[in-house]
């Protein structure tokens, strides 16, 4: 079967760190993305890792461990509007054929 | 730039009636497109994704289907609707070379009662 882990719910204060850990378990790995969804909307896309490492992009980092089958998402200097569900999602086959495999998504809730 | 739209935004249907939700997309060409479902407070869940007119792949077996009748048209649709086919459908494109990144529309909310 194929699987994505990770945890349910996160609370953080504004300022802070986060980092929102995925394990996956697929039948094919070509690439682990990162999505944000806000209450009642739509998913958008935050980031991607095909390759082992980290990936930055503004507060927003994250990373893959291919041999680990593991990656996460790191938010810094958190702020009020980061409060949405992350999906850590893996693309399992390549080519035009490949689509994402989604996992049960992470609620981070910011404080102030 | 490209645009995803998708309707109705919200729905409330009774049990067996029929289903049809509609997504086009503007400002590309041969898209990959995608139906996916969310029930509340849980993931996404693939149902089908197309790489071309005419071409669907079913990821889950169930009470729905889908048509891409044009390149940049993805319906999803059912003949008779049960109350567990309630959630959050969206649809979303990729390109065909790009299927880590998808853009999503707006979703449609489905009540079956």
């Amino acid at each position: 079967g194929q699987s994505l882990e990770q945890p349910s719910e996160v609370t953080a204060v504004e300022g802070a760190i986060v980092q929102i850990n995925c394990t996956y378990q697929t039948s094919g790995f070509y690439g682990l993305s990162w999505y944000q969804q806000h209450d009642g909307g739509a998913p958008t896309f935050l980031s991607y890792n095909g390759l082992d490492g980290l990936e930055e992009t503004g507060r927003f980092s994250s990373f893959l461990s291919r041999s680990d089958s593991y990656g996460y998402l790191l938010l810094q200097e958190l702020q009020m509007k980061d409060s949405a569900s992350y999906f850590c999602a893996v693309r399992n086959r390549g080519g035009s054929q490949g689509n994402l495999i989604f996992g049960k998504g992470t609620k981070l809730s910011v404080k102030p | 730039s490209q645009t995803i739209h998708q309707w109705p935004a919200t729905l409330v249907q009774p049990v067996g009636s029929p289903l049809s939700l509609e997504c086009t997309v503007e400002g590309t060409s041969n898209p990959n497109l995608y139906w996916y479902r969310q029930a509340a407070g849980r993931g996404l869940q693939l149902l089908f994704y197309s790489v071309g007119i005419g071409q669907i792949s079913s990821e889950v077996p169930q009470n729905l289907s889908a048509s891409r009748p044009q390149d940049r048209q993805f319906i999803l649709s059912s003949k008779k609707l049960l109350l567990s086919d309630s959630g959050f459908y969206l649809c979303a494109w990729s390109t065909s070379s790009g299927a880590n990144v998808l853009t999503f529309g707006a979703g449609s909310r489905l009540t079956v009662l």
